[in-house]
């Protein structure tokens, strides 16, 4: 166990549907990233909030969004699913340090 | 921009052989560098990184990489594979810039099969 939780693990929904992941970070790390992988893009940083506000943006659709709540859980929203959404969503969290971060054990999403 | 790539999507050795998977970065200044394992159906765990001092960095599972500047490198290296090697590994690299700002940029994977 990594310390980082995601829920759900295992996501199935339709094409134009609305979902919700969930990630608790490891205790004391202020840093919540998310990660996409895919067999065609790879590993891909979607966004990174640092306790509660966005700190930092990376390859992430409009139709997806994020955010981290006083608790410091986060959550991303992605909507509109496209067949192309289906991928392993990974949440990491850190604290503010160079060290690496921890990573969660991911949601696979599947758009049918 | 900072750019990752990982040499070889797949890399088979012997039980017992040299592991030796290649990672090149291109940054504009020497980042923060790291290597992590994935297992089948899991997350990403960590290996080892470099972020300051002796460039020969010694990891779990007997994993080291050393950091050379001169070639842009940090290739992962174990003396003797096992079986229990048999995962996918992610080089990733992190900006020394703005605190917080810790995004890792990934390569490619190398899935690493080892033959009995």
């Amino acid at each position: 166990d990594s310390g980082v939780t995601q829920t759900p693990k295992h996501l199935i929904t339709a094409t134009g549907q609305r979902v919700t992941l969930r990630c608790s970070p490891r205790s004391g790390d202020l840093s919540v990233y998310w990660y996409q992988q895919s067999l065609d893009q790879g590993l891909q940083f979607l966004i990174q909030y640092y306790n509660g506000e966005e700190r930092a943006k990376g390859n992430i659709l409009e139709r997806f969004s994020a955010q981290q709540f006083p608790d410091l859980h986060s959550e991303l929203n992605l909507s509109s699913l496209e067949l192309g959404d289906s991928a392993l969503y990974f949440c990491a969290s850190s604290q503010d340090s160079p060290y690496g971060y921890t990573f969660g054990s991911g949601t696979r999403l599947t758009v049918v | 921009a900072q750019s990752v790539t990982q040499l070889g999507s797949h890399v088979s050795v012997s039980e017992g052989a040299l592991v030796l998977l290649r990672c090149n970065y291109s940054s504009s200044v020497p980042p923060y560098l790291f290597w992590y394992v994935q297992y089948p159906n899991q997350g990403l765990q960590l290996l080892l990184k470099y972020t300051t001092g002796a460039t020969l960095v010694k990891g779990i599972n007997g994993f080291e990489a050393e950091f050379k500047k001169s070639e842009t490198s940090f290739h992962l290296t174990k003396p003797s594979a096992h079986m229990s090697d048999a995962a996918e590994y992610f080089c990733a690299v992190s900006d020394r810039g703005d605190t917080g700002r810790r995004a890792l940029t990934f390569g490619s994977g190398t899935r690493l099969q080892v033959q009995p």
